[in-house]
């Protein structure tokens, strides 16, 4: 149980051009998701936190119109990288907390992305 | 601000070499402190959650404890397959429930 998948596992993609990243818990409902990005031997850091039906809360220093996330629905969220240049690239990885718990939070995969 | 603080940053291990690894914090009011591990290229896995000083959670060749101030990861009789980065993360109480990572222990264990 609590499994969580993130897609794609990897996108190259051109620099000024969008791309979407999904996140779906698939077998729990998650009121709460979060995203992190994760530097080559660097911890996460907190991008932004989304709850089903409301607008994301964004850390600071996170550019809430070039990094879009929508939590449409209670298994899933999707992160948009929009307009990417080279310096997005990094490691975005998505965690879903179940629904009624107030602790636990499990992780996607992560993907890879490349902007070039 | 919370913070964590994992140490050492890496740790090189003889297959059957136990150890510990560390991680100390610094919260206004512990909700929770997690650990996980994480492969190259993958996602955080989760371990434990602990929630209050003295608890104790072991998992196969894991046990984690917890005091005020840090928590333990103890590895027993080690195997390569246990080689990762573990990370330690806590989370405060009243928020909306992030969680603050630290660096994390590149573990590598060698046979």
């Amino acid at each position: 149980g609590a499994v969580v998948s993130q897609h794609p596992s990897w996108v190259i993609c051109k620099s000024g051009t969008s791309v979407k990243i999904e996140c779906r818990s698939l077998d729990f409902q998650a009121t709460t998701m979060f995203w992190y990005r994760q530097f080559p031997k660097q911890s996460l850091m907190l991008m932004a936190t989304s709850n089903e039906g409301s607008k994301a809360t964004y850390e600071q220093g996170v550019e809430k119109d070039k990094f879009l996330i929508n939590h449409a629905s209670l298994t899933l969220s999707t992160l948009t990288v929009t307009s990417a240049h080279p310096e997005d690239s990094s490691f975005y990885i998505c965690s879903a907390r179940p629904l009624g718990t107030g602790t636990e939070a499990f992780f996607g995969q992560g993907t890879r992305l490349t902007v070039v | 601000e919370d913070q964590v603080t994992q140490s050492p940053e890496a740790l090189r291990l003889q297959e059957g070499e136990s150890s510990s690894l560390n991680c100390s914090y610094t919260v206004s009011g512990l909700r929770g402190l997690f650990w996980y591990r994480q492969d190259p290229g993958k996602g955080p896995e989760f371990l434990f959650t602990l929630y209050s000083a003295g608890e104790e959670k072991e998992k196969e060749r894991l046990k984690a404890t917890l005091t005020k101030k840090e928590s333990f990861l103890h590895i027993t009789a080690p195997k390569p397959e246990d080689s990762a980065t573990y990370l330690c993360a806590v989370q405060r109480t009243g928020t909306a429930s992030k969680l603050t990572f630290g660096t994390g222990t590149r573990l590598q264990v060698t046979l």
